[in-house]
Parts: structure tokens; sequence; C-alpha cells
């Protein structure tokens, strides 16, 4: 019940393309579900955040769209950038301590 | 202002010896985590620190991890009897503390165990 379900695992999408990472979890409690971006060698840093009280958060190019129902949630990367190639994890929690990440998604973009 | 440090950036130990890895949060964040990184995989929660409360040990994975802090600064992670399975990146971060504020993570400490 602690799980965090995250896809795809890889993702290549060309200069100016549309990124699409989803991420499902099972615990009801959880109430603060974070996006990070880790590149390689460096710690993960929060990219953008979101609680279940709106469905849809955009902080520039990057979009959480969150369907409590259906306990999902997902980020949006418009108008994608070779500069955006990193390692992308979701994550879970309540009240924004422990997280519980996803297994991270490899994204590529193709200049 | 500086972030998160972490030291040793890399560390190579023989299975069965003891390591520490520590961790200096940034100034005046009363919560300090600590995750591990497998390879190839997400992070995984292994302890939390908040403040003078006794730490939420739930995720230590052996009675051969602990983890240790010093009022509201330095924390060191100590695993005992390294095993080949404890080879991982271990990253620590901090926040203010409460509910649903920021964790800024260090660079981590990449350990191998041979």
């Amino acid at each position: 019940q602690q799980q965090v379900k995250q896809s795809p695992q890889s993702l290549i999408v060309q200069k100016g393309g549309i990124s699409i990472i989803n991420c499902a979890y099972e615990n009801t409690a959880f109430d603060y579900f974070p996006w990070y971006q880790q590149f390689p060698g460096k710690g993960p840093a929060l990219l953008i955040a979101i609680r279940p009280d709106v469905s849809e958060k955009k902080e520039g190019r990057f979009t959480i769209s969150f369907n409590k129902s259906a306990k999902q949630f997902s980020l949006h990367i418009m108008d994608s950038q070779p500069g955006d190639s990193a390692t992308y994890f979701c994550a879970a929690s309540r009240r924004g301590n422990k997280l519980v990440f996803g297994a991270g998604t490899i994204l590529r973009v193709k200049s | 202002g500086a972030g998160v440090s972490q030291s040793p950036s890399n560390k190579v130990t023989e299975k069965g010896k003891d390591v520490e890895l520590r961790c200096d949060p940034i100034s005046g964040h009363t919560a300090l985590y600590w995750y591990r990184q497998r390879l190839g995989q997400g992070l995984e929660f292994l302890i939390y620190f908040q403040g003078n409360s006794a730490p939420d040990k739930s995720g230590l994975p052996s009675d051969r991890f602990s983890a240790e802090r010093t009022g509201e600064s330095v924390s060191t992670l100590t695993i005992q009897r390294t095993q080949q399975e404890d080879s991982a990146v271990y990253l620590c971060a901090s926040s203010l503390g409460g509910f649903y504020n920021e964790q800024f993570f260090g660079p981590g400490t990449r350990l191998t165990v041979l």
C-alpha cells in the first residue's frame, strides 16, 4: 500500500514536444505529491508539487494533473528542451514528510 | 547560501567493515531525512529527524543501520558490518520542518561494498 508506480521507465521526445510521465499510488492517506528532477551525480531537486485539493497545477512549462478518484497523477513538460534531459521521480507522502518515490523516468530530449 | 552537504562523496569499503556517512543540513532546517537510492531505482526512505522529537526509524532496513543527529545540525548515518547489498547512493535532505515543506537534497554519498 506504500508503493508509487511510475511509467514509462524511459522516454525520448523531440525538442519542442510534450513529455508525459504518469504515476499511480495506493495509499489514500497521501496528501502531497511532488515531482523531482535529478541530473547525473546530483541530488534530486523539487520541480513542482500538488495537494489533492486541486486537479491541476502549472509552473512555467511544467504541469501536474491530479485525479484523486483514480489515484493517479502526471507530469507534463511542454515545449521540451534538451536541457530537460534528466531523470524524473514522482513521490507521495502524508503531510510532506517521509516521501515514497516512484522508480524514476529517464527523459531524453532530442535536438 | 549553502545547500545540504554530504561527505564523503564516495566511499569504498570491504564487506564486514563499518562506515559513517555525514550530512550537514541547511542552517535553520529542523527536519532531516536520510534516503537510499539503489542503482536505477527510486529513493527509499530510511530515517527522519524533526527537532528534538524521537526520530522516525521506520525505514531502516536492519539493525545494522543507525543514525544520530546533534541538535538541529549535523547527522551521521552508520552502517555496521556492511554487506554488498548496502552498495547504493545515500542521500540526505533537510527542510524547515512541519508539514508540506520542500525537502532539499544533498549530492549524496556513493557507497561501494566490495
